[in-house]
C-alpha cells in the first residue's frame, strides 16, 4: 500500500524564523510529489516535484525531492503569520489518472 | 474563470438519510476527483471520473457510495442511508485532461463540504 508521512505533525513558530518540513514516501511506480497548503478550506497548489535535486522556489517558500532517499522538504523562510496553514505532501504514481496519496500534514503556527 | 464549485458548504443529515454533493469543476478541466478529510487525518482518495465515466473507484465503500459525472451539470457524489462515521470533509478537485498523453497531476480543490450526521 502506498505510505506517505510527514514530520513534524504540527510545529510552533515565531514570526522571521526560518522552518523545514519533511514529507518521505513508499509507493509504487512514482511519478511525482506535490505540495499544498491548506487553511480552512480548499487546498491550494504549491509544487509539484518530478526530478530529484532540481530546487522548486517561489517567493519565501522552496522545496527540492530526493527520489534515491525517497523524501522531500519544504523550506519557509522568513515566516509570517500568514503562513500558518496545513502544509500538505501527496504522492503520484503511474496509474490510471491522476490519484495523489496524501500525507497527515504538518500543522504550522506562525505566532507574532 | 472560476474554481472549483462545490456545494453545499454545509450540510446536515440524520443517520439513514441521503446526502447529494454537488462539484462543478473548473471551466475546462474534464476529470473530477472526490476525496475525504475525516478529522485530524490527511485527504484519502475516493473516486477518479471523467465524463459519463468512472475512471478509478478503488477508494470508494463498497456499499452505500456513489459518484457520477454526466455529460451536462456537475459531478455528484451520494451517500444513501448515511451513518455517523460518514460525517467528515469532501473535496472534489479537478484537473486538465494533459497534453500529450502525460497526464496532468496538479489538482485545482474545491472548498469542501462539510457533512455532519446526526
Amino acid at each position: 500500500e502506498d505510505k506517505v508521512v510527514q514530520s513534524p505533525l504540527s510545529l510552533v513558530v515565531h514570526e522571521g524564523d526560518t522552518v523545514t518540513l519533511n514529507c518521505s514516501y513508499e509507493v509504487t511506480n512514482f511519478r511525482s510529489l506535490l505540495w499544498y497548503k491548506q487553511e480552512k478550506k480548499a487546498p491550494t497548489f504549491l509544487f509539484m516535484l518530478t526530478s530529484s535535486g532540481i530546487e522548486k522556489k517561489s517567493g519565501r517558500l522552496s522545496s527540492i525531492l530526493d527520489k534515491k532517499e525517497l523524501f522531500s522538504i519544504l523550506n519557509i523562510t522568513a515566516t509570517q503569520t500568514g503562513d500558518s496553514a496545513v502544509y500538505l505532501c501527496a504522492v503520484g504514481v503511474e496509474t490510471s489518472g491522476s490519484r495523489l496519496t496524501f500525507g497527515e500534514g504538518t500543522q504550522l503556527t506562525v505566532n507574532p | 474563470n472560476a474554481g472549483v464549485m462545490q456545494n453545499p458548504r454545509h450540510l446536515v443529515r440524520r443517520r439513514g438519510q441521503e446526502a447529494r454533493l454537488r462539484c462543478s469543476p473548473m471551466k475546462g478541466h474534464s476529470h473530477v476527483y472526490w476525496y475525504r478529510q475525516l478529522p485530524e487525518e490527511g485527504l484519502k482518495f475516493m473516486v477518479y471520473l471523467q465524463k459519463e465515466n468512472i475512471i478509478d473507484e478503488s477508494g470508494m465503500p463498497k456499499e452505500r457510495f456513489s459518484a457520477e459525472f454526466p455529460k451536462e451539470g456537475p459531478s455528484i457524489l451520494r451517500i444513501q442511508q448515511v451513518v455517523r462515521g460518514d460525517s467528515a470533509a469532501y473535496f472534489c478537485a479537478s484537473s486538465l485532461p494533459g497534453q500529450a498523453g502525460v497526464r496532468d497531476e496538479k489538482l485545482f480543490f474545491g472548498s469542501g463540504t462539510q457533512l455532519s450526521v446526526l
